[in-house]
Parts: structure tokens; sequence; C-alpha cells
């Protein structure tokens, strides 16, 4: 079974831009969820979908958002881009079957952002 | 607040010997409790996982967790150290239903000396 997909690997970009990340989750899966890791704040919870529908937010501002699409492939977009958004994008797939909580979430190796 | 916390941002062993990484929680009830590895340049790994049960956790290559909840704590641990086990491990706390969203620790670096 393939693993969790994200594209592109590596991404720069400048300040004032928008930028639009990708992932696949591993096939029957139907939660995805989305975490910035960077230096400073660790690894931190952006956002989760499950059928569709954002179950889940972490405090991020209104320039990161996120979507699912009917076959579980979740995008995220940040507008507006800020030299602090430079960070590693990993999202995260699980069954969701459980109804959420404690399931296993396999990890994506992540979009690698550098905003200039 | 929810939050986990790794106290040791950085620990050096020798190969072959023994390892602990601690990790502690502070949680409204008994969440889901994770450790995960990271290697340079990779997502992260799930080693082991407690859920309820058995307080002492077995995962994958050769590491286990004691789950103890006076303490609110789920230290990782192994017996031997391989040099391929050098990389940052992450505690990670999850609510009980609802979500699969994850609090994580500030995470431990693991290098490890021939």
């Amino acid at each position: 079974k393939a693993g969790v997909t994200q594209t592109p690997r590596y991404l720069i970009k400048t300040r004032g831009q928008q930028v639009t990340l990708s992932c696949s989750p591993i096939s029957g899966h139907r939660s995805v969820s989305w975490y910035q890791q960077t230096p400073g704040q660790g690894l931190q919870f952006l956002f989760e979908y499950f059928s569709e529908t954002q179950r889940n937010k972490g405090n991020f501002p209104g320039r990161f958002s996120g979507r699912q699409f009917s076959n579980s492939r979740s995008e995220m977009n940040v507008s507006t881009l800020e030299l602090g958004d430079s960070a590693l994008y990993l999202c995260a797939s699980s069954s969701g079957l459980a109804g959420g909580g404690g399931e296993t979430q396999y990890f994506g190796p992540g979009t690698r952002l550098l905003v200039l | 607040a929810q939050s986990v916390t790794q106290p040791d941002i950085h620990i050096t062993v020798s190969e072959g010997a023994s390892l602990e990484l601690r990790c502690n929680y502070s949680y409204g009830a008994t969440p889901y409790l994770f450790w995960y590895v990271q290697s340079p340049g990779q997502g992260l790994q799930l080693l082991l996982k407690y859920f309820s049960g058995d307080t002492l956790v077995q995962g994958i290559k050769g590491f286990e967790a004691e789950f103890k909840r006076s303490q609110s704590s789920f230290n990782l641990r192994k017996p031997s150290v391989h040099w391929s086990d050098a990389a940052e491990y992450f505690c990670a706390v999850g609510p009980r239903g609802g979500t699969d969203k994850l609090i994580f620790g500030t995470g431990t670096r693991l290098q490890v000396f021939p």
C-alpha cells in the first residue's frame, strides 16, 4: 500500500505570495491532518479534515486554509505569505473510522516551504 | 491547558547503552499517548501508542514505553541503542474521540556514538 504523499517536496516563495500544498492520503483513509513544524514552535496542529469536512482547527490565522476532496486528497493554502511561514508542513492520514482520536496517523515526508 | 513536556532537548549515548526519553503531559483526562521518531529530512514514524490496559507498551525497533498515571508520564525506553536510532523523538497526546488532533512535545534529539 502506498504511503502518504505530499507535493511538492520543496518550495520557495516570496513574501506576499500564496501557496498551495497537496497531500494524498493512504488509500482508504478518510481523515487528513496538517501540521506545521518549525525550529522555534515545534510541531503544531493546523487542521483536520474528515469526509470533506473540517473536523478540528488549530490556532492559526485565517491565512491558513484547507480543503478535502471526495477522494480524500487534501490541499492546504497559505495566502499572503510571511517570513515566519517558512516551515516543514506535514500531513498525516488515518482511517477516521473510529470517530477520531487515538487512531494511528501515518505521516508524509512533508513539504519544506521557504519564504524569502 | 493541554501540553506535553519533553525535558531533554538533546541526549547523547554510546551504542549499546540503554536509553530512556522522558515525557510528561498535562491533560484533562487520560489521553491517547504516542511516541514518534523523525529521521533527518523525513516525516514522522509511529514507534508505539498507549490506549488502555497494560501500562507497558511494546513498539517497533525494540522500543517500549511505560504509562504512569500518577506521574502523568509516558517515558520511552530501549535496552540497547543502535547507531541507526539517532533521530529526533516526539511524544504526543491525542484526545479520546472526535478528532485526530495531536499535541506534540518539543522533541528530544538523540545522538549515538560508536
